[in-house]
């Protein structure tokens, strides 16, 4: 079927305004994971789902940042009132269930001006 | 704490030669440790995972690594590079929870013709 799928590709705002960040995970996927890349640097984990547990939100830098999980499939991270530190790669990934091998999407790239 | 450290985040090889990309883990539980590929404008894919089972793991495309537990080792090899493999590599370990990935800060692998 097809894979981990994130929407959009590219978003360009302004500093200080809102932005949601969709990701549709492969279908049957129980698990879900958002890593942000910032240039030149590894993944950073943010957030996960895993049914409809509550997520595990440690990796989240700051109280602007939010996800939420859908129906136990599609998630939006919303990162609010944007810095130009939060321009990176936001990347989604799924996996059967929890522990299990990430599938990752292509990544939204973010540039705050 | 975990933590993946990549050595080089450039590495240059000839057409046909040995590709040898390294990363060191530190780990205070037994890990599980991966290797995954970004081609130029896509997403993440994995290109092999060691869980625990043989030290020498065998991956896609001809890519293999070996865990060597004494050097908290994961160096992925490939004996033959091909301009195909031009991309940034990334190795992964498992957190105390064994879903959230502590990543390396990644390898760009540069083939010359």
């Amino acid at each position: 079927g097809a894979g981990v799928s994130q929407s959009p590709s590219n978003k360009v705002t302004e500093k200080g305004k809102d932005v949601e960040l969709r990701c549709d995970p492969i279908s049957g996927h129980t698990a879900l994971y958002w890593y942000r890349q910032s240039l030149g640097q590894g993944l950073e984990f943010l957030i996960y789902f895993q049914g409809n547990s509550a997520p595990d939100k440690s990796g989240l830098p700051s109280d602007r940042f939010s996800a939420e999980r859908t129906g136990g499939s599609v998630s939006t991270l919303t990162i609010q009132r944007t810095q130009q530190e939060d321009s990176a790669v936001y990347l989604c990934a799924s996996s059967l269930d929890l522990g299990g091998t990430q599938y990752f999407g292509p990544g939204t790239r973010l540039l705050v001006l | 704490a975990q933590s993946v450290t990549q050595l080089g985040s450039h590495v240059s090889v000839s057409e046909g030669a040995l590709v040898l990309l390294r990363c060191n883990y530190s780990s205070s539980v037994p890990p599980y440790l991966f290797w995954y590929v970004q081609y130029p404008n896509q997403g993440l894919q994995l290109l092999l995972k060691y869980t625990s089972a043989a030290t020498l793991v065998k991956g896609i495309n001809g890519f293999e690594a070996e865990f060597k537990k004494s050097e908290t080792s994961f160096h992925l090899t490939k004996p033959s590079a091909h301009m195909s493999d031009a991309a940034e590599y990334f190795c992964a370990v498992s957190g105390d929870s064994n879903y959230q990935l502590i990543w390396g800060a990644g390898t760009k692998l540069i083939i010359k013709p």
